[in-house]
């Protein structure tokens, strides 16, 4: 069964440092490509973040681009988001996908999130 | 960046009742690269449609997808109690990926 289980949520101050990682199993993870997605309270979905399966290339939102950055471990099958510079509107629930191919291709599996809340 | 704007923000109608559901793209999106979820509160999305209009493994055929270019439709043909939620279309055939506002389906 596909699984992805996201950790390291919690609470972060403005300017600070927050790292969420996704554990992925049940599938070959280096060939999928994989996103974070988060939803703010009372908003819609944003995506944040891709990886192509391969590692090489990474894609960013305008909103996070330069203080986020993505990153995979193949060899753990982990997915990663370290997140600098916070700011008061990165507070989110923190969503982990996976991609149906390794490139370009939609969501088909989700993790259940985690809540980064960024407040002084 | 490709901005898609959903319509209605919100849709009131009865378990029985026929739904649709609009996806408008401010430029064409690559190869019909459009899929629909669904969400729920506490719950992880749900893919439903991708390619525009190919069902997700499983999905009750009430859903269905169409639409090509800058215009697409989710339809629900007869609700069922458990469809009420919201529902978002994204496209992936571009970077950065985007999503649309969202839809909220309720109950009337």
């Amino acid at each position: 069964e596909v699984q992805l289980l996201e950790s390291g949520g919690g609470l972060g101050q403005p300017g600070g440092s927050l790292r969420l990682s996704c554990a992925a199993s049940g599938f070959t993870f280096n060939n999928f490509a994989m996103s974070w997605v988060r939803q703010a309270p009372g908003k819609g979905l944003e995506w944040v973040s891709g990886i192509f399966g391969s590692g090489g290339r990474t894609y960013y939102a305008d909103s996070v681009k330069g203080r986020f950055t993505i990153s995979r471990d193949n060899s753990k099958n982990t997915l990663n988001l370290q997140m600098k510079s916070l700011r008061v509107e990165d507070t989110a629930v923190y969503y982990c996908a996976k991609e149906r191919f390794g490139e370009f291709s939609w969501f088909d599996t989700w993790g259940l999130g985690t809540l980064v809340t960024v407040s002084s | 960046e490709i901005v898609l704007a959903q319509s209605p923000d919100t849709l009131s109608l009865s378990p029985g009742e026929r739904a649709t559901l609009s996806c408008r793209a401010s430029q064409s999106v690559t190869s019909r690269h459009l899929a629909w979820y669904q969400h729920k509160p506490g719950q992880s999305p749900r893919l439903l449609i991708y390619g525009a209009s190919t069902r997700a493994t499983g999905l009750p055929d009430r859903f269905s997808g169409s639409g090509s270019g800058t215009d697409f439709t989710l339809t629900i043909s007869r609700l069922e109690p458990e469809d009420f939620a919201v529902y978002y279309c994204q496209q992936y055939g571009a970077s950065p990926y985007t999503f649309g506002q969202g839809t909220n389906l309720e109950i009337k």
